[in-house]
């Protein structure tokens, strides 16, 4: 069965700092991955996708993140942490070998403090 | 467009009582989808809808029924409310390909008494 766990449900960084969220998948197909945001009280956006091709990928707002087949992971960073960053951040996956619906990961709850 | 509309944004109801979920996308997109939010948990899809007059469990579908009334709209009932079905619940819907991204409403925050 697929899927996805994030390390850490609370990640606090400065205002400047690198952000570094983790995601690890397991999945029994070559796996898409997915980021989503969270801002309070709003439904889930999408920060940016890994389908096929280059591994690096890059998001919104500065976001990227490096799918690594070795690793089975797809870990999600920005350099430089700003305040409007604070959010609960998800990692997703297809949920079975037909890719129609998806699960999530527990979420990331990004603070950044000033 | 309004992408995915969600109907009512808040709701209490007490043990016992029904009620009815709306969601409608505006993006001709074929399959939608029902998941719940409690914390600490991420996402769990309900039910989901591949296509007009289709529809599939989840992984908690215990409680709810669904319905694909077109290609527009799906909507989640509860029969009878139980407190565990406290939750913030969203639709989503995603387009044909399976390279596609699914796009989420704004959510619906159900209290149960």
């Amino acid at each position: 069965a697929q899927s996805v766990t994030q390390l850490g449900s609370h990640v606090s960084v400065s205002e400047g700092a690198l952000v570094l969220l983790r995601c690890n998948y397991s999945s029994s197909v070559p796996p898409y991955l997915f980021w989503y945001v969270q801002y309070p009280n709003q439904g889930l956006q999408l920060l940016l996708k890994y389908t096929t091709g280059a591994t690096l990928v890059k998001g919104i707002n500065g976001f990227e993140a490096e799918f690594k087949k070795s690793e089975t992971s797809f870990h999600l960073t920005k350099p430089s942490a700003h305040m409007s960053d604070a959010a609960e951040y998800f990692c997703a996956l297809p949920m079975d070998t037909g890719r129609r619906a998806l699960t999530f990961g527990s979420g990331t709850r990004l603070q950044v403090q000033p | 467009n309004a992408g995915v509309t969600q109907t009512p944004k808040f709701q209490v109801l007490k043990t016992g009582q029904s009620m009815t979920l709306q969601c409608a996308q505006d993006m001709n997109h074929n399959s939608m989808y029902w998941y719940r939010q409690d914390p600490g948990m991420g996402l769990r899809l309900i039910y989901y809808s591949a296509s007009e007059g289709t529809t599939d469990k989840g992984e908690v579908p215990n409680g709810y029924n669904v319905s694909r009334l077109n290609k527009r709209e799906f909507s989640l009932r509860l029969e009878s409310a139980a407190p565990s079905q406290t939750s913030v619940y969203f639709c989503a819907s995603k387009g044909q390909s399976s390279y596609n991204e699914q796009f989420f409403g704004p959510g619906t925050r159900l209290t149960v008494l």
